[in-house]
C-alpha cells in the first residue's frame, strides 16, 4: 500500500529536550515536505526537499532541522523544542513533476 | 497580501446542492494549484490539481482556474453530508515552495 508514515503519532516533551519525528514514504517520491498546522494559521511549510541531500527552507523553518540522506526518509529534528512549537505536524511527499502531495497521519507534539 | 487566501466560512449548503469554494492567490505563486479535503482530526487528502486556465472535472468535483483574475475555485455538485469537511486551497511557486490557505469549513445539511 502506498503511504507516508510518521512516528511518533503523539509526543509530549519538555522544553529543550531534543527530539526527532520520523517520516518515511514508499512511493519513490522525489519531493518531501514538513508542515505544521495551527488553528487560524492553517498549514505552513517548514522545510522541503527535492531529492537526496537537497533541502530548502519553507515559510517557518526557525527552530527546526531536516536531513535527506535517503530518498524514502525525511526526519524532522527539533534540537531545543520550545512551547511555541506545540503543534500538529504533517509530513508529505509527491513526485517532483506533478506535486500532488500525499500526507502522513500527523504527529501531535506538545512541548511543556 | 498572503500568497493564498480563502474565506474561512463556515459554508452551509443543503444536501444535493452545489457547494462553491473560492481561493485567491498572489503573484508569488503561479505554477500549480491544488484542492485538499481535511476531515476533523485527519490529514489532508488531495481532491484535485489544476495547472492551466479553465475547468477540470472529476466526478462531482470541478476545479476552475482563472490566472488573469488570480483565483481558483472548487465546485462540489450534488453535495453529500460526507462532503462536510474543511477544504484547503494550495499553490506551489517556481521555487517548489508550497503555500496553503487557512481553509473553508463546509457543512452539508441533510
Amino acid at each position: 500500500e502506498a503511504q507516508v508514515t510518521q512516528n511518533p503519532r503523539y509526543l509530549i516533551t519538555v522544553t529543550g529536550k531534543k527530539l526527532t519525528v520520523t517520516c518515511s514514504q514508499n512511493m519513490n517520491h522525489e519531493y518531501m515536505s514538513w508542515y505544521r498546522q495551527d488553528p487560524g494559521l492553517g498549514l505552513r511549510q517548514i522545510y522541503y526537499s527535492m531529492n537526496v541531500e537537497v533541502t530548502d527552507k519553507g515559510d517557518v523553518p526557525e527552530g527546526y532541522k531536516v536531513s535527506r540522506k535517503e530518498k524514502r526518509n525525511f526526519p524532522l529534528i527539533l534540537e531545543s523544542p520550545s512551547p511555541n512549537q506545540t503543534s500538529l505536524y504533517f509530513c508529505a511527499s509527491s513526485s517532483g513533476t506533478d506535486y500532488e502531495q500525499y500526507f502522513g497521519p500527523g504527529t501531535r507534539l506538545t512541548v511543556t | 497580501q498572503k500568497e493564498v487566501e480563502q474565506n474561512s466560512g463556515p459554508l452551509s449548503v443543503p444536501e444535493g446542492a452545489i457547494a462553491s469554494l473560492n481561493c485567491t492567490y498572489s503573484d508569488r505563486v503561479s505554477q500549480s494549484f491544488f484542492w485538499y479535503r481535511q476531515y476533523s482530526g485527519k490529514s489532508p487528502e488531495l481532491i484535485m490539481s489544476i495547472y492551466s486556465n479553465g475547468d477540470k472535472e472529476d466526478g462531482r468535483f470541478t476545479a476552475q482556474l482563472n490566472k488573469a483574475s488570480q483565483y481558483v475555485s472548487l465546485l462540489i455538485r450534488d453535495s453529500q453530508p460526507s462532503d462536510s469537511a474543511t477544504y484547503l486551497c494550495a499553490a506551489v511557486n517556481t521555487g517548489n515552495q508550497f503555500y496553503f490557505g487557512t481553509g473553508t469549513s463546509l457543512t452539508v445539511i441533510p
